[in-house]
């Protein structure tokens, strides 16, 4: 089945650096998407991207469609703590029954 | 809070048995989805049902079922447990209609140890 290798697996910044984490696959995707996912809770949608080269921004958080359509990357700048979390990047393929493919997570801590 | 309400939280239960969780989807949502999340192996989608109707399948095991009531919650059995099942059981809703956008509303998770 279709794989999203996600990194890095886990990252330790300071708080107010900046932080990027990305997802590549063998596989094109029509969409992606970035979850995060706070201990003990769900994961909640952060950005969709529809359009390949789509570069779209929510507050500090920015992420690309990638021009291949394989590849994805989120931005985060001046990280604060509550950016603590697991980060999933999920691709949508095309079809009628199409479902989420999901990345295996980038863990990142944020240090005071 | 997403809107998506699952129960139980939590739930210890022997190999061997059944169990059901459920879930309520976000007001007007027709689409529920339900996710297995365990340590090795992430989020892997189990099955999807759109207005009562099983919609698609993914990597579900033969041992577990679901369905979607006329009220729209949802319910996925688990039976004959093993070790391994035991994870983190996400149900999400879907505003969307019956094509996936892939916006979804997860509920908290239901967390499944086996014994």
């Amino acid at each position: 089945g279709q794989q999203l290798n996600q990194s890095p697996q886990s990252m330790f910044i300071q708080e107010g650096e900046d932080v990027s984490m990305n997802c590549t696959s063998s596989s094109i995707f029509n969409t992606w998407l970035w979850y995060k996912q706070d201990p003990g809770e769900g994961p909640v949608l952060l950005i969709a991207l529809y359009k390949a080269g789509e570069l779209t921004s929510n507050g500090r958080l920015t992420a690309q469609f990638g021009i291949t359509r394989k590849d994805s990357f989120l931005n985060i700048s001046a990280s604060i703590p509550s950016d603590v979390g697991i980060y999933f990047c999920a691709g949508l393929s095309s079809g009628s029954a199409r479902q989420l493919t999901f990345g295996s997570g980038t863990q990142l801590t944020v240090l005071p | 809070d997403s809107g998506v309400t699952q129960t139980p939280k939590h739930l210890i239960t022997a190999t061997g048995q059944r169990v059901t969780l459920r879930c309520s989807p976000r007001s007007g949502d027709l689409s529920v989805y339900w996710y297995q999340q365990s340590l090795d192996q992430g989020l892997q989608f189990l099955i999807q049902y759109y207005n009562g109707e099983e919609r698609a399948k993914g990597n579900i095991l033969e041992r577990f079922s679901a369905q979607q009531f006329p009220d729209l919650h949802s319910e996925l059995n688990l039976s004959s447990l093993e070790l391994g099942d035991s994870a983190l059981y996400f149900c999400a809703s879907s505003q969307s209609g019956r094509i996936n956008t892939g916006e979804l509303f997860f509920g908290e998770g239901s967390r499944l140890t086996v014994l």
